[in-house]
């Protein structure tokens, strides 16, 4: 068990520009989520992957948004024309549970840090 | 809808200090299910426990313990003895079963602070 990995750590980007997240959820773990968390505020829920469908997706995340989970394994968070209100704290989450609702214990990575200045 | 509210933004305490973080909750559903978050300032986010709607008894885990009132819709999370390796931020959280839906929602924290 590598826990959840989140890749960059911290982005610095310019407005205007496409930038691109990865999470690589433990493994077997075939829930993946996708939170959003600004200074001083708790974690805000943006999509969720069961496998490789996206099955839930948040008001947060507006069109210029996308997550992908090609096979299920690692996902991908994409983000175009940022803008200065993209500033936060991308967090990744995964579970193994199987089942339905949200009760299942989750396992956070530690997040990218995007600034878009 | 569902809310969390975690109205200590910051509490600041004495290493040995007991230490009681509150957290309100509001929501429409009857079974829904409670969560305690710690974020240290590495940054992930740690499961410390988890209750449901219908099993209100009081949990202790070695220092921490957790008081379910559905009465008043609290959750409050105590740590007894408090170390300053328990200087984090601590989120409550809240998921209803009813909807289906996978979204947890966090309260906005609280951040501890133990001094030596």
């Amino acid at each position: 068990d590598t826990g959840v990995s989140q890749d960059p750590r911290h982005k610095i980007t310019k407005r205007g520009q496409n930038v691109t997240f990865r999470c690589d959820p433990i493994s077997e773990h075939n829930r993946l989520y996708w939170y959003r968390q600004t200074l001083g505020q708790g974690p805000e829920f943006l999509t969720y992957f069961q496998n490789e469908a996206q099955l839930e997706k948040s008001r947060l995340l507006s069109d210029r948004f996308s997550a992908e989970r090609p096979k299920g394994s690692f996902s991908t968070l994409e983000i175009q024309r940022t803008e200065q209100g993209d500033s936060a704290m991308y967090l990744c989450a995964s579970s193994p549970r199987q089942g339905a609702g949200g009760n299942e214990k989750l396992f956070f990575g530690s997040g990218t840090q995007l600034s878009v200045l | 809808a569902q809310k969390v509210t975690q109205a200590q933004t910051e509490i600041s305490v004495v290493e040995k200090e007991d230490v009681t973080l509150d957290c309100v909750y509001e929501t429409r559903d009857t079974t829904y299910y409670l969560f305690w978050y710690k974020q240290p300032p590495s940054g992930e986010l740690v499961f410390l426990i988890r209750r449901n709607s219908f099993d209100e008894q009081n949990e202790i885990s070695g220092r921490y313990s957790w008081n379910f009132q559905k009465s008043t819709s609290s959750f409050n999370f105590t740590i007894t003895a408090s170390q300053v390796v328990d200087s984090a931020v601590y989120f409550c959280a809240l998921s209803e079963e009813y909807t289906g839906r996978r979204a947890l929602t966090f309260g906005s924290g609280t951040r501890l602070q133990v001094q030596p």
